[in-house]
């Protein structure tokens, strides 16, 4: 399977308690965005990355939010001091950009992870 | 006002019929229009995207866009129960990135 995966698929955790969540784009895929779902609602972005480069970061993504995308493959998203507001499912995508005008910005995304917050 | 506003449905069609979706967007300046179909527990699957003004077809999907009336739609053709589903349609701004979503349609497609 060539797409976009995220691990783990599903994270129940206890209020309080740190969690992270890993992203593998597609492999030629040089941008990353991290969204973010709750139950009804389109995707809200919460950043992303161009390489290893985090470029974009929305108001959603408070200080206990943070990610990484160390060598410009996978990426983290790492929440500390979980809140029950924080349970969502967490959507990672993936487009590549060639550095031509008019680029597509076609995102792909991966089937996600569900966090329920206890 | 919301950035990307949709009907929430659920839109109810019969089987063989075409299904009209709807979505409306706030920035004037967004240069590229998608169209994302979510089945329930799944993830968004990308399924039109669109740049310029006018119809863009794809096998039974056509994206229309109308960037002075600030519109975009998809008509799903000859639709079937398959394509029940919530349809999500997706903006990106002017010298952005990422995409701001609508909450998304729900269609129905009766037997």
């Amino acid at each position: 399977d060539t797409g976009v995966s995220q691990d783990p698929r599903h994270k129940i955790t206890k209020r309080g308690q740190n969690v992270t969540f890993r992203c593998d784009p597609i492999s030629e895929h040089n941008r990353l965005y991290w969204y973010r779902q709750t139950l009804g609602q389109g995707p809200e972005f919460l950043t992303y990355f161009q390489n290893e480069a985090q470029l974009e970061k929305s108001r959603l993504l408070s200080d206990r939010f943070s990610a990484e995308r160390p060598k410009g493959s996978f990426s983290t998203l790492e929440i500390q001091r979980t809140e029950q507001g924080d349970s969502a499912m967490y959507l990672c995508a993936s487009s590549l950009w060639a550095g031509l005008a008019g680029d597509p910005y076609e995102q792909y995304f991966g089937p996600g992870t569900r966090l329920t917050v206890t | 006002q919301k950035e990307v506003e949709q009907n929430s449905g659920p839109l109810s069609v019969p089987e063989g019929a075409i299904a009209s979706l709807n979505c409306t967007y706030s920035d004037r300046g967004s240069q590229s229009f998608f169209w994302y179909r979510q089945y329930s527990g799944k993830s968004p699957e990308l399924i039109m995207s669109i740049y310029s003004n006018g119809d863009k077809e794809d096998g039974r999907f056509t994206a229309q866009l109308n960037k002075a009336s600030q519109y975009v739609s998809l008509l799903i053709r000859d639709s079937q129960p398959s394509d029940s589903a919530t349809y999500l349609c997706a903006v990106r701004g002017a010298g952005r990135r990422a995409l701001t979503f609508g909450s998304g349609t729900r269609l129905q497609v009766q037997p």
